[in-house]
């Protein structure tokens, strides 16, 4: 089993729409929780970042993370043609050396 | 800032080849990681360097890849010999001490034949 799981969808949805992008993991240890964005053929940029439980509001974009059951969330409220690409939560024990990411869920947000 | 910028972007070479690939950091930065990505695995991480000192190369799968950062401004990533499992995209990407955000260049995707 891996450390962080995250369902690669593709996922499609039509404008506007409220996306709900998910991850569970395994390690206790994990502090901070972070989801990046990433565009085909780019590198990843970083969208949120979280220190333990708790949610985070920037925009449309909002994180959740729960850990008592090892569960983070990523919602993004009035979606886009411009937010479809893959989005990859990743976390650590602790700062932001050794991140391990989920495998990334494919968003396609269509007019 | 131009960012973190590697090279080559596209690299397709015959099993046996060695492979070199080159980044740039961002100027003033840290700490620099070496990541691959594939479809299978997602990104893990090779390697990563803080003060052009490596310090953690647990992830390097095997003595065919090498890492080495020979200042501030530059770090290469070579693979000798390659092999077709290493085809992937792989990421470099830095970011200051003390601040969370990693920032990734565009990636170097290998196609080891």
């Amino acid at each position: 089993q891996k450390e962080v799981e995250q369902d690669p969808g593709p996922l499609s949805v039509p404008e506007g729409a409220i996306v709900s992008l998910n991850c569970t993991y395994s390690n206790s240890a994990f502090q901070y929780f972070m989801w990046y964005r990433q565009y085909s053929r780019k590198g990843p940029e970083l969208l949120m970042y979280t220190y333990s439980s708790g949610n985070k509001e920037d925009g449309r974009f909002t994180a959740q993370v729960d850990k008592s059951s090892k569960y983070i969330s990523l919602f993004i409220r009035d979606s886009q043609p411009s937010d479809s690409a893959t989005y990859l939560c990743a976390m650590s024990p602790g700062g932001g050396n050794k991140l391990t990411f989920g495998t990334g869920t494919q968003l396609k947000v269509e007019l | 800032d131009a960012g973190v910028i590697q090279s080559p972007r596209h690299e397709v070479t015959e099993m046996g080849q060695e492979v070199t690939l080159r980044c740039k950091p961002i100027s003033g930065h840290d700490y620099l990681f070496w990541y691959r990505q594939t479809m299978m695995r997602g990104l893990e991480l090779l390697i990563y360097f803080n003060n052009n000192v490596p310090i953690d190369d647990s992830g390097m799968p095997e003595d065919r890849f090498s890492a080495k950062m020979p200042n501030a401004s530059f770090s290469t990533l070579k693979i000798q010999p390659s092999e077709p499992r290493d085809s992937a995209v792989y990421f470099c990407a830095s970011r200051l001490a003390g601040a969370g955000e990693l920032f990734f260049g565009e990636g170097s995707r290998l196609t080891v034949l």
